[in-house]
């Protein structure tokens, strides 16, 4: 089984700032990589898939990168909608496999 | 557009076996795709359950030996049983659809339900 590692927890950040949160995988999972968010009491929401393809609908400020083991989700600038909690998910390998989430709070 | 929909009990006694079904409207599911199953315990990550399509099934090996995945295209619904349940079952349960096209990622979700497994 591929573990994931996010990193970090949490991440405390202004409106208007940058974020980046980091997935790592215990192996190689080429590009097949997913991210999603989750606000309180709702489903995930899928954002990104093939490491940096964004699903229609999903904002340009959302952005992912990395291959292989190291991937990064960038939120160019928190919106007031973006503070949820955030799950990387590789595909490469089953079984299917889920980080343990990074939460980004308002600082 | 596709929308998924989970039932069934809120509350499972431990040693008993948990039901849910969700029901998809909007798509055909014997047209294509996986179907799947995914856990959340409170104040936890998600964990992948199990994936049905028209050639099989798969099962996450940590939880293989108590998980059945079952579709009913009759009805345009798929079924997850999970047997000899604790209070480490407790959890909220989401159906989702997964993409296809080579990405198994989960695209389209229910909006989960809450399962308690408690005496």
């Amino acid at each position: 089984e591929i573990v994931m590692t996010q990193s970090p927890a949490t991440l405390s950040v202004s409106p208007g700032e940058r974020a980046t949160l980091s997935c790592r995988a215990s192996q190689s999972v080429s590009s097949d990589l997913a991210w999603y968010q989750q606000k309180p009491g709702q489903a995930p929401r899928l954002l990104i898939y093939g490491a940096s393809t964004r699903v229609t609908g999903i904002p340009a400020r959302f952005s992912g990168s990395g291959s292989e083991t190291e991937f990064t989700l960038t939120i160019s600038s928190l919106q007031s909608e973006d503070f949820a909690v955030y799950y990387c998910q590789q595909y490469n390998n089953w079984p299917l496999t889920f980080g343990g989430g990074t939460k980004v709070e308002v600082k | 557009q596709v929308q998924l929909q989970e039932s069934g009990p809120g509350l499972v006694k431990p040693s008993e076996t948990l039901s849910l079904t969700c029901a998809v409207s909007g798509y055909s599911i014997s047209s294509g795709y996986y179907w799947g199953w995914i856990r959340q315990p409170p104040g936890k990550g998600l964990e992948w359950i199990g994936t049905i399509n028209h050639r099989g099934t798969s099962y996450n090996p940590s939880l293989k030996s108590r998980v059945t995945v079952s579709v009913d295209t009759s009805k345009n619904q798929f079924s997850l049983n999970l047997s000899s349940v604790t209070a480490a079952d407790t959890a909220v349960y989401y159906c989702a659809r997964i993409a296809g096209g080579g990405y198994d990622v989960f695209d389209i979700w229910g909006q989960g339900t809450m399962v308690t497994v408690s005496s």
